[in-house]
């Protein structure tokens, strides 16, 4: 079985650029929750994606959007990007959105805005 | 909304001492909740988790956590550090609002083993 798998794993950007994120999810699983993870911070939750359809969104602003496709792949992408932007990207995969249904994390993409 | 706050933002130990990483959390409701380790450059792997049933959970790498209702704790420990534990440890809470599920994370403990 394979694990939630992200790309790319490192990414450099300048302000004002865009960027896009991507995420497989575990087999079987149709959510997927993206994280960002600021240096020295815990992950936060961005937002949440079941069934291709957003299902939920934390304090970030509208340029933070993104996709679940039919395979339940799943993309972030940011625009305008600002330096506060530059974190570790995580998503989580999980069965359903069932609080007792444990989130599968990647090993994260890592942002740098220059 | 639900909360976790982790004391100690660096803990250092000896190898071979006890390793007791705190972790308390806010809830209104009974919680999931999680410890998550993280190496340098890495995502966050599940050590262990507590649901629901017996209050004392085992977890990967001689791990474990008490769940305390009454002192809404979930405090990491281990009996013997090893160099390899030095990492970062983030406990978390499960929570569902308006039927998203997400988890709330403390802002971790870095862990440094002494030689």
């Amino acid at each position: 079985e394979t694990g939630v798998t992200q790309s790319p794993t490192h990414l450099i950007k300048t302000r004002g650029q865009q960027v896009t994120l991507r995420c497989s999810s575990q087999s079987g699983h149709n959510t997927v929750s993206w994280y960002q993870q600021a240096l020295g911070q815990g992950p936060q939750f961005i937002f949440q994606y079941y069934r291709e359809e957003e299902n939920g969104r934390g304090n970030f602003p509208p340029r933070f959007s993104g996709l679940q496709f039919p395979n339940y792949s799943s993309e972030l992408n940011v625009n305008a990007l600002e330096l506060d932007d530059s974190a570790l990207y995580l998503c989580a995969s999980s069965l359903t959105t069932n609080t007792y249904n444990e989130q599968f994390f990647g090993p994260g993409t890592r942002l740098t805005v220059l | 909304a639900q909360s976790v706050t982790q004391l100690g933002s660096h803990v250092s130990v000896s190898e071979g001492a006890l390793v007791l990483l705190r972790c308390n959390y806010s809830s209104s409701v009974p919680p999931y909740l999680f410890w998550y380790v993280q190496y340098p450059n890495q995502g966050l792997q599940l050590l262990l988790k507590y649901t629901t049933g017996a209050t004392l959970v085992k977890g990967i790498n001689g791990f474990e956590a008490e769940f305390k209702k009454s002192e809404t704790s979930f405090h990491l420990t281990k009996p013997s550090a090893h160099m390899s534990d030095a990492a970062e440890y983030f406990c978390a809470v499960s929570e569902t609002t308006s039927g998203t599920y997400k988890y709330i994370f403390g802002t971790g403990t870095r862990l440094k083993v002494l030689a």
